[in-house]
């Protein structure tokens, strides 16, 4: 399996810009997670998503942050406008809920830079 | 609120040398994850503990967790520079059932010299 797959790798836009990253979560698995890590902050729980169903948004920070998964293979974060503080490195993580010993699968991370 | 804490943040050791990084977390849960991240990558999953006294080792790491105590430890035997990078701790933000939520420590990071 490829694993998780994010895109892009870098992104730089200035600020005010719409920003959509994108993940592809291993095939087979059910749930799905957006991470963020800063230096400041360290990695913080965005939203996740159990059966494509977004389950807990709690760590969503504004409302210019937006994520949706239409189906089993495909998820996207969303932010705008974009702002300086977003910039950060955003992981995508899938798992499969079901085992007690499942672990996060984490994609390589978008680094995000907003001017 | 789930708490976790990781120490200490930064630690430099000597080749060869032991060391042990300390997790505590602030609320019940019975599942704890150690990861490993290299500068400029992703988190690689070391260790899934899930039962209080679950002990499990690969190679030089060795990771322990204590439920009633909340704490769990990396330990770190006869250190070699391959092992630098920072290592995290993780808590299953439990509601009642496995949820794979983590709430992740500060992360360890780790740099042995030579």
């Amino acid at each position: 399996d490829a694993g998780v797959i994010q895109s892009p790798r870098h992104e730089v836009t200035e600020m005010g810009q719409e920003v959509t990253l994108r993940c592809k979560p291993i095939s087979g698995h059910n749930s799905l997670f957006w991470y963020r890590q800063t230096m400041m902050r360290g990695l913080e729980l965005l939203i996740y998503f159990n059966n494509n169903v977004p389950i807990d948004d709690s760590g969503m920070p504004e409302d210019r942050f937006s994520a949706k998964m239409p189906n089993a293979s495909f998820s996207t974060l969303k932010i705008q406008p974009s702002e300086p503080r977003d910039s950060a490195v955003y992981f995508c993580a899938s798992s499969l809920r079901r085992a007690t010993n499942e672990k996060l699968f984490f994609g390589s991370g978008t680094q995000l830079s907003v001017l | 609120e789930l708490k976790v804490e990781q120490n200490p943040l930064f630690l430099s050791m000597q080749e060869g040398k032991n060391y042990t990084i300390y997790c505590n977390y602030s609320t019940t849960s019975d599942r704890l994850y150690w990861y490993r991240q290299d500068p400029g990558k992703s988190l690689e999953s070391l260790f899934v503990l899930l039962s209080n006294g679950a002990v499990k080792q690969e190679g030089r790491l060795m990771a322990s967790l204590d439920t009633k105590a909340r704490l769990s430890t990396l330990h770190i035997t006869a250190a070699v520079h391959d092992l630098s990078a920072t290592y995290f701790c993780a808590v299953d933000k439990s509601d009642g059932g496995a949820t794979n939520k983590l709430i992740f420590g500060t992360g360890t990071l780790l740099a042995v010299q030579p």
